[in-house]
């Protein structure tokens, strides 16, 4: 069965500095990896994917995420935190092949910031 | 830019009373899915549909659950008999094509049950 670790619970970093979020994952073939990021009282925004190719993946809002397959992981990175960061982040792991799939989700890490 | 869209945003309903979760996926979308979150827990997969029938379920997704796409826009949710444990954010996803594509989510229902 797939899952995802997200090991931060919360996190908290001051404005203009680097974030790393983490994310591992546990899957049998190849996965299709996601960011997602819910701010309060919000649906849940696709901030990046990786379904193949690069392993470096761009996204919206400047982050970026990395796809290490020897360490299964998908760590997202963002070099200059806004405090319109703050939120929610969810990475996911959804099947690989056609048809629909299903995407099972960390337990999110809140990210504050600090002005 | 073309948006899933859900009704309502807040239910409140007691306990054994029937509820429908109302979702507008994307137009050309093929794929739909419900989701739910209790609160302060992880998003967790409940259904996918497609061709007018259920591709998979979870285990959270017993008899009491349904859904259904009445008229080829609209994709719903039923409980049938709600308990307390039914309180959550209950998400609609839709994606486009084949597997890989990404899910796009609607601002979610919230439900709570008393």
């Amino acid at each position: 069965a797939q899952s995802v670790t997200q090991p931060d619970i919360h996190i908290t970093v001051s404005e203009g500095a680097s974030l790393e979020l983490r994310c591992n994952y546990s899957y049998g073939a190849t996965p299709y990896l996601f960011w997602y990021v819910q701010s309060p009282g919000q649906g849940l925004q696709l901030l990046l994917k990786y379904f193949s190719g690069d392993t470096l993946v761009q996204g919206i809002k400047g982050f970026e995420a990395e796809f290490k397959r020897s360490q299964s992981s998908f760590n997202l990175r963002k070099p200059s935190v806004h405090w319109s960061d703050a939120a929610e982040y969810f990475c996911a792991v959804g099947s690989s092949g056609a048809g629909s799939y299903q995407l099972t989700f960390g337990k999110g890490t809140k990210l504050s910031v600090i002005p | 830019e073309p948006e899933v869209t859900q009704t309502p945003s807040h239910q409140v309903t007691q306990m054994g009373q029937e509820v429908i979760l109302r979702c507008v996926p994307i137009s050309n979308h093929l794929y739909f899915y419900w989701y739910r979150q209790i609160l302060g827990q992880k998003v967790e997969f409940l259904v996918s549909f497609y061709n007018n029938e259920i591709s998979e379920k979870s285990e959270i997704f017993d008899d009491q659950f349904s859904v259904e796409r009445p008229d080829g826009s609209n994709f719903t949710l039923k409980i049938r008999s709600t308990k307390l444990e039914d309180s959550a954010m209950y998400f609609c996803a839709s994606g486009g094509l084949a597997g890989g594509n990404e899910q796009f989510f609607g601002p979610g229902t919230r439900l709570t049950v008393l």
